[in-house]
């Protein structure tokens, strides 16, 4: 069974800092690998996603991720954090037919 | 996503009752998702459905059931609702193809509290 595990209820950070939201995978055979963003009384947005190539993925709103095989990681980065980026932060992880998602990180970033 | 919109936004019901949440999209695509929130737990699925003809149980099925009843419409129904299936419900849509690896996109999501 595939599984998906964000080690943190919460981050903080202070604007202008950089940021990283962690994330580990277990999926049977090539994971592909995703990110998603929940604003308040809002749905998921699509952030970024890992499929194949290079490691280093970017996305939406200056976001980036790391995808380390070894480590089974795929960890959330922003070389510098916005008070808008305060939001709820799920990873997913798929082998072929479903998604599974993490249980979410909140990400607060302080003025 | 303005394209995925799910009706109604908020539901009160009592233990007991049949309810039913709709999902449309018009974004034409032939995957549709059903998915739970709860505070801790991630965002959980419940059925899945890659065409109009095939339904799949996810993770959580027990109390639930779904209809396809065109491309653009996956409702799901409570059969007879309980306490613990308040929660907030999401509905998914996706392309199909991409073997997983395609994106999805959410619905604003249905708040139910069952009483």
């Amino acid at each position: 069974a595939q599984s998906v595990a964000q080690p943190e209820d919460q981050v903080n950070v202070a604007e202008g800092n950089p940021l990283t939201v962690k994330c580990t995978y277990s999926v049977s055979g090539n994971p592909y690998l995703f990110w998603y963003v929940q604003y308040p009384n809002r749905g998921l947005q699509f952030l970024l996603k890992y499929i194949t190539g290079d490691n280093l993925v970017k996305g939406s709103y200056g976001f980036e991720a790391e995808f380390n095989k070894s480590q089974t990681s795929f960890h959330l980065k922003k070389p510098s954090a916005l008070v808008s980026d305060s939001a709820l932060y799920f990873c997913a992880a798929t082998g072929r037919r479903a998604l599974t998602f993490g249980s979410g990180t909140r990400l607060q970033v302080q003025p | 996503d303005a394209d995925v919109t799910q009706t109604p936004r908020n539901r009160i019901t009592k233990t007991g009752k049949r309810i039913m949440l709709e999902c449309s999209q018009t974004k034409g695509h032939d995957r549709m998702y059903w998915y739970r929130q709860d505070p801790g737990l991630g965002l959980r699925l419940i059925y899945y459905s890659f065409d109009v003809k095939d339904i799949n149980k996810g993770e959580i099925s027990d109390g639930y059931s779904v209809s396809r009843q065109a491309q653009a419409k996956f409702s799901l129904s409570l059969e007879s609702a309980i306490p613990n299936q308040t929660a907030l419900y999401f509905c998914a849509t996706s392309d199909s193809w991409g073997q997983g690896t395609e994106t999805q996109y959410f619905g604003p999501g249905t708040r139910l509290l069952v009483l």
